[in-house]
């Protein structure tokens, strides 16, 4: 079984520019989830999707940041303009269901450069 | 809010034993996660507690203290792929999936 993929795995921009991350979550997975790691700090959760649903957005750290999960398979969060404090390892994961047991398997991250 | 603590980077010879701990302050707890994380690649997950007491797998093992808001992975008979970050991770009480995450610890085993 594939695990979870992410594209690109890195990305170097100039601040202004716009970038989108994809993430594949495992086949059948219904949750998906977008964590991002800044430099020198803990990963930290962004959102989570239920299938095409947003269902909690609460770490997303402003409006520059959209993500989408259209037809509630891959899912892409676009940054738009990028700013230097955006530079870090964005992560996803995704699980069967939301539940406290139930795991979150990750993908390798992209690791985005904001210059 | 949460608080997770866990040591920066540990160092242990192949063949040992290791324990890295985690503690952490939150207002409620619905479980706790151990992830190993190696350079570049996905964290992939360890184990998770839920109940005071010890998990074991294999050569990995977790403990958790409710009570004492700490937690400990134990690594036995240390491998040299064994060197990673190991990041700990607690399920606040009002959240099933927002993993709360603790900043990892780098460990290194030398021959």
């Amino acid at each position: 079984e594939a695990g979870v993929t992410q594209f690109p795995s890195h990305s170097v921009i100039e601040k202004g520019q716009t970038v989108t991350l994809r993430c594949d979550p495992i086949s059948g997975h219904d949750n998906l989830y977008w964590y991002r790691r800044v430099m020198g700090k803990e990963i930290k959760f962004l959102l989570h999707f239920v299938k095409e649903s947003k269902q909690d957005e609460s770490g997303m750290p402003n409006n520059r940041f959209l993500a989408e999960r259209t037809g509630g398979t891959y899912s892409t969060l676009k940054v738009q303009p990028a700013e230097l404090e955006d530079s870090g390892v964005y992560f996803c994961a995704s699980s069967q269901d939301a539940g406290v047991t139930d795991t979150q398997y990750f993908g390798p991250g992209t690791r985005l450069t904001v210059l | 809010g949460q608080n997770i603590d866990q040591p920066t980077e540990m160092t242990a010879t192949e063949g040992a034993i290791v324990q890295i701990n985690c503690t952490y302050q939150t207002s409620g707890f619905n479980g706790l996660f151990w992830y190993q994380q190696h350079a570049g690649e996905a964290p992939t997950f360890l184990s998770y507690n839920v109940l005071d007491g010890l998990e074991e797998k294999g050569r990995f093992s977790s403990f958790l203290s409710r009570s004492k808001g700490y937690s400990y992975l134990l690594l036995k008979e240390l491998q040299m792929k064994d060197s990673a970050s190991y990041l700990c991770a607690v399920l606040p009480v009002d959240s099933s999936y927002k993993l709360i995450f603790g900043s990892g610890t780098r460990l290194l085993v030398r021959p």
